[in-house]
């Protein structure tokens, strides 16, 4: 069964401290990791994706990802009021033929 | 830019109507993904097509249908709306069936 988990929150964070968001997934064949952020009655938006071990920076934005943990994470520098938002892992399973497995999402909220 | 539409923001329907949501990608992607998403349930796959004309049933696939007759656009149908049909939904498209995926707006519909 295709589980991706995240802890649902709220998580609360100073402005310009570091947020920590993690998410576990349970299927082992997973290669594709990606994290979206959602604003209340918005769509996802997609901020990064990740398929290789190890750390990935865009700006203020890392991925991390431990494949023999099973395990991936979104650490956000700098936090601003604008990042107050629910953050979405994503990641494919089934050999890649079934789309993406989505977490229910982390609730972040930074405060000022 | 991926853009996807979608055909309205706001939908009302009763109960027994047929209800047609329409997807538009720009991108020449071949995968187009419908999503309902519910608060506590997180994203849940309805229906995806990786090409013209062909269909996948995802995770929840009881009452609703799809169409895709052109590479671009991706009709989701509610053959009898009910109440319990009442979700926001969203539309998405990916250059891969494992790959990023891009979202429209979503389309908030209420069965009364």
């Amino acid at each position: 069964q295709k589980e991706v988990e995240q802890n649902s929150g709220p998580l609360s964070v100073p402005e310009g401290a570091i947020a920590s968001l993690n998410c576990t997934y349970s299927d082992r064949g997973s290669q594709s990791f990606f994290w979206y952020r959602q604003y209340s009655g918005k769509s996802p938006e997609l901020i990064m994706f990740i398929y290789s071990n190890g750390d990935k920076e865009d700006g203020r934005f890392t991925a991390q990802l431990n494949k023999a943990s099973q395990y991936v994470s979104l650490l956000i520098r700098d936090s601003q009021p604008s990042d107050s938002a629910t953050y979405l892992c994503a990641v494919n399973t089934g050999g890649g033929a079934d789309g993406l497995t989505f977490g229910k999402g982390t609730h972040l909220i930074i405060q000022p | 830019d991926v853009k996807v539409t979608q055909s309205s923001r706001y939908l009302v329907k009763r109960t027994g109507e047929k209800v047609f949501l329409e997807c538009v990608q720009d991108m020449d992607h071949e995968n187009m993904f419908w999503y309902r998403q519910d608060p506590g349930l997180g994203l849940r796959l309805i229906y995806f097509s990786y090409d013209v004309k062909m269909k996948e049933k995802g995770d929840i696939p009881e009452g609703y249908s799809v169409s895709r007759e052109k590479k671009e656009r991706f009709s989701l149908i509610l053959e009898s709306a009910s109440t319990n049909q009442t979700s926001m939904y969203l539309c998405a498209s990916s250059p891969r069936t494992d790959g990023e995926q891009y979202f429209g707006p979503g389309t908030r519909l209420t069965v009364t």
